[in-house]
């Protein structure tokens, strides 16, 4: 069964401090990862990674994909309070599940001033 | 540019009662999801719709039932409701294309069953 685990499942620093969150993942059919963040509401889009070694970056905010080991990793540097939220990240499915989206757990990151 | 509508925003429910989640989006995206989040879990995929006309089972569908009446809109009814069905959903919709796809969500319905 497929399958998605993010660590640590929850995560509290301060401003300033540097974060690595976690994704490991055993899927039949990979196509893509993606990272998204939930605040109060609906999850927000970060990044979609399809191929291994090539970071994508925005801003403060960087992921990279080891499609080999079946991992991803989000950073964040410099974190503000506003860094606070429920990461998480997902992968999308080909084959016979094509379209399939299934979600991890998710990272509480708590921020503190 | 609405993206993805869904109704109610809450709704309390008595054990045993029926309702029908409604979604719709104006993005023109072939794919449609219904997830659940519960504290702890993440979102758990309930049923998705690759296209119009299909539909599949995610991993919790037990209790649920999905019609995807359109391209655009995508219903998730619950027949008898139960406490365990206690939860938020949330749906979305996506253009699934070859290299996976970006997927946009709804507010959020917040349900209750009593």
């Amino acid at each position: 069964e497929d399958k998605v685990v993010q660590s640590p499942l929850s995560l509290v620093v301060h401003e300033g401090d540097t974060v690595t969150l976690n994704c490991s993942y055993e899927v039949t059919n990979f196509q893509s990862l993606l990272w998204y963040k939930q605040e109060k509401k609906a999850p927000t889009f970060l990044f979609m990674l399809t191929s291994s070694g090539i970071e994508k970056k925005s801003g403060r905010l960087s992921s990279i994909l080891d499609k080999k080991e079946l991992f991803s990793i989000l950073n964040i540097t410099a974190t503000q309070t506003g860094d606070s939220a429920v990461y998480l990240c997902a992968f999308n499915a080909g084959g016979t599940s094509y379209g399939k989206l299934t979600f991890g757990q998710g990272t509480i990151l708590t921020v503190h001033p | 540019n609405a993206g993805v509508t869904q109704t109610p925003k809450f709704q309390v429910l008595k054990t045993g009662q029926s309702m029908t989640l409604q979604c719709a989006q104006d993005m023109n995206h072939n794919s449609m999801y219904w997830y659940r989040q519960d504290p702890g879990m993440g979102l758990r995929l309930i049923y998705y719709s690759a296209s119009e006309g299909t539909t599949d089972k995610g991993e919790v569908p037990n209790g649920y039932n999905v019609s995807r009446l359109n391209k655009r809109e995508f219903s998730l009814r619950l027949e008898s409701a139960a406490p365990s069905q206690t939860s938020v959903y949330f749906c979305a919709s996506a253009w699934t294309g070859a290299s996976g796809n970006t997927i946009y969500f709804g507010e959020g319905s917040w349900l209750t069953v009593v």
